[in-house]
């Protein structure tokens, strides 16, 4: 069963404007971490945001942050101001403490960013 | 600064050769990583190993195998390689625990034809 859900094949944003990336996840472990990452057309894979399932308040990092809804399953990535160096493939990952540190993958979605 | 290097950037065998993938990273994590990287699947984990000698079978490990004897270096091993696996492999690297961030390798592009 898919355990990472990311219904956005393609999107596409006007520069300087605010984009949410939908993530939804599943998972019976109540202690999980939620991972995002940007893969350039470069091809390298950057870590860009963490919430963990315990964490109070979504996380924040720069332009980054996280619109976490636990009862929905869902982790949200919102990219404020977006640039044209924002244009890159976005996946959301999920790591469950009972599992070893294994570390689980969405489909992705192609953000283009429009000038 | 991490680093995660594998082997070969880009990779042509034969159907039925024996293809090894070599990982190497320099932080001293405990845990790495193989992915297989296919458009509109996303990443799909392989195998992972927590620690020296010890291995864990992923989502898709048909007709993969792994080996870890020493802490820095992952190698995945492809008994004898089918045109299906034609696909981008990633290695990655991390801390134990679950709010440690992988780092990953530039990936290697594997043709086989």
């Amino acid at each position: 069963a898919q355990k990472i859900t990311q219904t956005q094949p393609g999107m596409f944003v006007q520069e300087k404007e605010a984009v949410t990336l939908d993530c939804t996840y599943d998972t019976s472990d109540p202690s999980y971490g939620l991972f995002w990452y940007k893969q350039p057309s470069s091809g390298e894979m950057i870590f860009l945001i963490y919430q963990g399932s315990y964490d109070q308040q979504n996380a924040t990092e720069g332009r980054y942050s996280l619109n976490f809804q636990k009862a929905r399953k869902s982790a949200n990535l919102v990219i404020s101001a977006s640039q044209l160096g924002d244009s890159a493939m976005y996946f959301c990952a999920m790591r469950e403490s009972t599992s070893y540190d294994k570390v689980i993958f969405g489909p992705g979605t192609s953000l283009s960013v429009i000038p | 600064d991490v680093k995660v290097t594998q082997s070969s950037r880009y990779l042509v065998k034969r159907t039925g050769e024996k293809v090894f993938l070599e990982c190497v990273q320099d932080m001293d994590h405990e845990n790495m990583f193989w992915y297989r990287q296919d458009p509109g699947l996303g990443l799909r984990l392989i195998y992972f190993s927590y620690d020296v000698k010890m291995k864990e079978k992923g989502d898709i490990p048909e007709g993969y195998s792994v080996s870890r004897e020493k802490k820095e270096r992952f190698s995945l091993i492809l008994e004898s390689a089918s045109t299906n696996q034609t696909s981008m492999y990633l290695c990655a690297s991390s801390s134990r625990g679950q709010h440690y961030e992988q780092y990953f390798g530039p990936g290697t592009r594997l043709t086989v034809t």
